[in-house]
C-alpha cells in the first residue's frame, strides 16, 4: 500500500539554526501538509500546498516557516531559525484531488531544538 | 473556530471488554468527520471517514457513527493489539486542514 515517507526520523538542531524537514507524499495525490504534535498536546495544522503554492496556512505559520515541492516528488518544511518552542512532532500528509478525501500522513521527524 | 472533544483521555479495558470513545464537535458546517489511530512514536493511521449524521463505518472489531454533534467509536471485543490513541478530527467548510482532538488513549489488558 502507498504510503508517506519523512525523513529524517529524528532531527537534533541547536537553537538559532536552519532545519529542513523532508516528506515524499503518495505519488497521485495532489494535495500536501504540514502539522505539528508538541509532546502531549493535539495535533495541529501548519499549512497546506496545492498547485505549487501554499492554499491555506495556521497562525503558527509565520515568517520563519517555509514549504516548497523542489521536484515531482519531495515536499519540504524549512524553519529559518529555529526556537526551543520548535521542538516537537512534524508529519507530513497528501490527499487526492477529491475534497474530503482522508489524508494519509507519514511517521513524523522528531525535531528537538537544543 | 472549530473545536474537537474527546472523551475519556484514557481508557482501560480488560480483553474482550466492549466500550465506546466519544468525540464531541462544534464546527460551522461539517464536511467530514475522522477517527484515526496512532501507535507511539508513530503517524496517525487512517480509520474512517463519516459524512453525515447517521452514518456508520464499521472495521474488524470497530465501528464508528456520528450525530449532529458528536461521533463514537465502539470497539467490540478488544485485544492488546487494539491498545493506541485514537484521533478524532474534522474537517469544516471550503478548509482542507484537519482540526483535531485530544485523543483517547485506550490500553486493553490481556
Amino acid at each position: 500500500e502507498p504510503e508517506v515517507t519523512q525523513t529524517p526520523s529524528h532531527q537534533v538542531t541547536q537553537m538559532g539554526q536552519e532545519v529542513i524537514l523532508r516528506c515524499v507524499p503518495i505519488s497521485n495525490h495532489l494535495y500536501f501538509y504540514w502539522y505539528r504534535q508538541i509532546l502531549g498536546q493535539k495535533v495541529e495544522f501548519l499549512v497546506s500546498f496545492y498547485n505549487n503554492e501554499i492554499s491555506e496556512k495556521s497562525e503558527i505559520f509565520d515568517d520563519q516557516f517555509s514549504v516548497e515541492r523542489p521536484d515531482g516528488s519531495n515536499f519540504t518544511l524549512k524553519i529559518r531559525s529555529t526556537k526551543l518552542e520548535d521542538s516537537a512532532m512534524y508529519f507530513c500528509a497528501s490527499t487526492g484531488g477529491v475534497q474530503n478525501q482522508p489524508q494519509h500522513f507519514g511517521d513524523g521527524t522528531r525535531l528537538s531544538i537544543l | 473556530e472549530d473545536q474537537v472533544t474527546q472523551s475519556p483521555e484514557a481508557l482501560r479495558l480488560q480483553e474482550g471488554e466492549s466500550s465506546s470513545l466519544n468525540c464531541s464537535y462544534t464546527v460551522s458546517g461539517l464536511r467530514g468527520l475522522f477517527w484515526y489511530r496512532q501507535d507511539p512514536g508513530k503517524g496517525p493511521e487512517f480509520l474512517f471517514t463519516l459524512y453525515s449524521a447517521g452514518e456508520e463505518k464499521e472495521k474488524e472489531r470497530l465501528k464508528a457513527t456520528l450525530t449532529k454533534k458528536e461521533s463514537f467509536l465502539h470497539i467490540t471485543a478488544p485485544k492488546p493489539e487494539d491498545s493506541a490513541t485514537y484521533l478524532c478530527a474534522v474537517h469544516s467548510g471550503s478548509a482542507r486542514q484537519l482540526t483535531f482532538g485530544s485523543g483517547t488513549q485506550l490500553t486493553v489488558l490481556p
